[in-house]
């Protein structure tokens, strides 16, 4: 069965830091990998995803996630915190077919940035 | 915001009422999805529907009954609901079939989620 794991429950850094989202995942076959924030009180919404080639994947407000298949990671990374980044960030793996090709996603990081 | 929009956004009941949560999207996507939020825990895929058949049921019990009478359309029914159902549950759509091709690398979009507190 497919997983993702977010290995740290929050993360904290100061404005204009440079952030790091841990995430690994598993799943049989190639990958599809996604990042989304949520606000609180909100929903989910998209930051970015892995489909193919270019391992730097540049998604919304500034964020980027760099795809490692032989460590099977997907990172996410900003070089500048602001306070308004703060927020769940969320992790997830969908691979191509059959039972695969559910959305899966991870437990969850609440990223902290202070001034 | 997303173009997922979900109604209401708080709700409150007791465990023998019945009540309804509803999910319309404005994207045209051709699939959408129940997940339930619960603190401390990953997102639980609750139900999905594809072309407006339901293709995955993950073990929810019969309290929770879904309903899609069009692609744009997505209810939840409650009934007889425990304190534990209380959480945030999140309506999601996507676009999954192409030309009759599961697709499975796009992003889902998700409403703003009920918060539902069951007393």
């Amino acid at each position: 069965a497919q997983s993702v794991a977010q290995p740290e429950d929050q993360v904290n850094v100061a404005e204009g830091n440079p952030l790091t989202v841990k995430c690994t995942y598993s799943v049989s076959g190639n990958p599809y990998l996604f990042w989304y924030v949520q606000y609180p009180n909100r929903g989910l919404q998209f930051l970015l995803k892995y489909i193919t080639g270019d391992n730097l994947v540049k998604g919304s407000y500034g964020f980027e996630a760099e795809f490692n298949k032989s460590q099977t990671s997907f990172h996410l990374k900003k070089p500048s915190a602001l306070v308004s980044d703060s927020a769940l960030y969320f992790c997830a793996v969908r691979g191509h077919t059959g039972t695969a090709s559910k959305l899966t996603f991870g437990t969850g990081t609440r990223l902290q940035v202070t001034l | 915001e997303t173009g997922v929009t979900q109604t209401p956004r708080h709700l409150v009941m007791g465990m023998t009422n019945k009540k309804s949560l509803k999910c319309e999207q404005h994207l045209g996507h051709n699939a959408m999805y129940w997940y339930k939020q619960s603190a401390k825990k990953p997102l639980e895929l609750m139900f999905v529907y594809s072309l407006e058949e339901r293709v995955e049921n993950n073990s929810v019990p019969s309290r929770f009954s879904p309903e899609c009478p069009n692609s744009s359309h997505l209810f939840l029914h409650l009934h007889t609901l425990q304190p534990e159902d209380s959480a945030l549950y999140l309506c999601a759509s996507s676009q999954e079939w192409n030309r009759g091709r599961l697709i499975t690398n796009t992003e889902a979009f998700f409403g703003q989620g009920t918060r539902l507190t069951v007393v």
